[in-house]
């Protein structure tokens, strides 16, 4: 099982352009995440998916889209890219109330 | 006020000793606790879910204390392999299976 991928793993985006990162999970979970990291921020929860075509926000939405088309995928979407989305954005899933399993990041920078 | 707050550290230790981590999260309803880790630029993984009881695993204790809104991690015999940020996570009571992740504590083990 390759467990958790995010695609791609690095981006240099200007200011106004749109990208989507890709996530994907083999363990059949329900669950899936999005979170980003800042230095001195810890995680902050973006969007958060309880299944197939569900999705719902998490704690710092704004400038995200997500779509979970299919269970084994979810999609993160910057419409308009801003110099303070730069980042690393974490992909998560689980199986319920249990273990999170992370993908490796994308690191993300916008000039 | 962060949800999760832990004392970011940096915990510089030798080899062998024992060191403590403190942990306080601020929602009562929180149902599920965990410490995870996180080595430099990777993805956190679960150390080990944290039980009202207590729970141990080889070197690592952690605890909970619900009336006081704490959470510990005990680590003994400190090896250089510790050496990593220790993230306290809390699951966000009105988010389903959400998870809300302290900044972290860093922990530094020296030979």
């Amino acid at each position: 099982n390759a467990g958790v991928t995010q695609t791609p793993k690095f981006r240099v985006l200007k200011t106004g352009q749109s990208m989507t990162l890709l996530c994907a999970q083999d363990m059949n979970h329900e669950y899936m995440y999005w979170y980003r990291q800042d230095p001195g921020m810890g995680l902050r929860l973006i969007h958060y998916s309880v299944g197939e075509g569900t999705t719902a926000k998490g704690e710092v939405p704004d400038g995200y889209n997500v779509s979970r088309l299919k269970k084994q995928n979810f999609l993160l979407g910057l419409e308009s890219a801003a110099p303070s989305q730069t980042s690393v954005y974490f992909c998560a899933s689980s199986y319920g109330l249990d273990t999170q399993y992370f993908g490796p990041g994308t690191r993300l920078t916008v000039l | 006020r962060k949800e999760v707050e832990q004392d970011p550290g940096p915990f510089n230790v030798p080899e062998g000793a024992t060191v403590a981590f403190n942990c306080t999260y601020s929602n009562s309803a929180s149902q599920s606790f965990f410490w995870y880790r996180q080595d430099c630029r990777k993805e956190p993984k679960l150390l080990m879910s944290v039980y009202s009881s207590g729970n141990e695993d080889g070197r690592f204790t952690a605890q909970l204390n619900r009336a006081s809104q704490y959470i510990s991690l005990l680590i003994r015999d400190s090896k250089l392999s510790d050496s990593a940020t220790y993230l306290c996570v809390v699951n966000l009571a009105d988010s389903g299976y959400a998870l809300n992740f302290g900044k972290g504590t860093s922990l530094l083990v020296t030979p």
